[in-house]
């Protein structure tokens, strides 16, 4: 079973401030996503990366995946109350009997206060 | 359209009711995704249907039942639920199954609660 460590599992912090979510595994996934998911509804993709040592940039958020294709990290930039959300990693599995099947994290609570 | 429709958004049901939840999509995805939430959790993979076929059952139990009568529509029937099983119920979709850049269109889901 290929499992995800997601940290920290809650962060309350002021608006301008800087955050950095780190998800972490023992086992190679083939793709890791990222998705932001707001009260009462699903769970948004923000970012696929695929590339060992891979870096994306959305904006003020800037997705980084780990050369051995084990961990990923989500730095925001500058947090705004609009980016409160439950954050989310998730690993993709490719091939054998799990084909398709996409691993979650325990997720993120973000809260940014005004 | 590029959206993932679930309906209903919200659903009460008794332990000895049978219901149905149904999900739609128009994207021209062939794999679809069943999930389950609890609150402040994430997402539990459930079933995946590949090609309209069942080609993953998370041991599952058998109160909840899958079908995917088309490419884009697929159901969950429900049937002596237990109160445990109120949660968030996310559908997702994507082009296929094997492609790793492939990301996750969900639904807004079906908030059910059994009493």
């Amino acid at each position: 079973t290929q499992l995800l460590e997601q940290s920290p599992q809650f962060l309350s912090i002021q608006e301008g401030e800087n955050l950095t979510v780190y998800c972490n595994s023992s086992s190679v996934f083939s793709s890791l996503q990222w998705y932001r998911q707001e009260p009462g509804e699903g769970p948004v993709l923000l970012v696929t990366v695929v590339t060992g040592g891979e870096v994306k940039k959305l904006k003020r958020l800037t997705f980084q995946f780990g050369d051995a294709r084990k961990d990923s990290s989500l730095h925001i930039t500058a947090a705004q109350p609009g980016d409160t959300g439950l954050y989310l990693c998730a690993g993709r599995n490719a091939g054998g009997t799990s084909y398709g099947k996409l691993t979650f994290g325990q997720g993120t609570i973000l809260t940014v206060h005004p | 359209d590029t959206e993932v429709t679930q309906t209903p958004k919200h659903l009460v049901m008794g332990m000895t009711n049978k219901k149905s939840l149904k999900c739609e999509q128009h994207m021209g995805h062939r794999a679809m995704y069943w999930y389950k939430q609890k609150a402040k959790k994430p997402p539990e993979l459930m079933f995946v249907y590949s090609y309209e076929k069942l080609s993953i059952n998370e041991s599952v139990p058998s109160r909840f039942s899958p079908e995917c009568p088309n490419s884009s529509l697929l159901n969950l029937h429900l049937h002596a639920l237990q109160p445990e099983d109120s949660a968030l119920y996310l559908c997702a979709s994507t082009p296929g199954a094997g492609d790793n850049s492939w990301g996750y269109t969900f639904g807004s889901g079906t908030r059910l609660t059994v009493v």
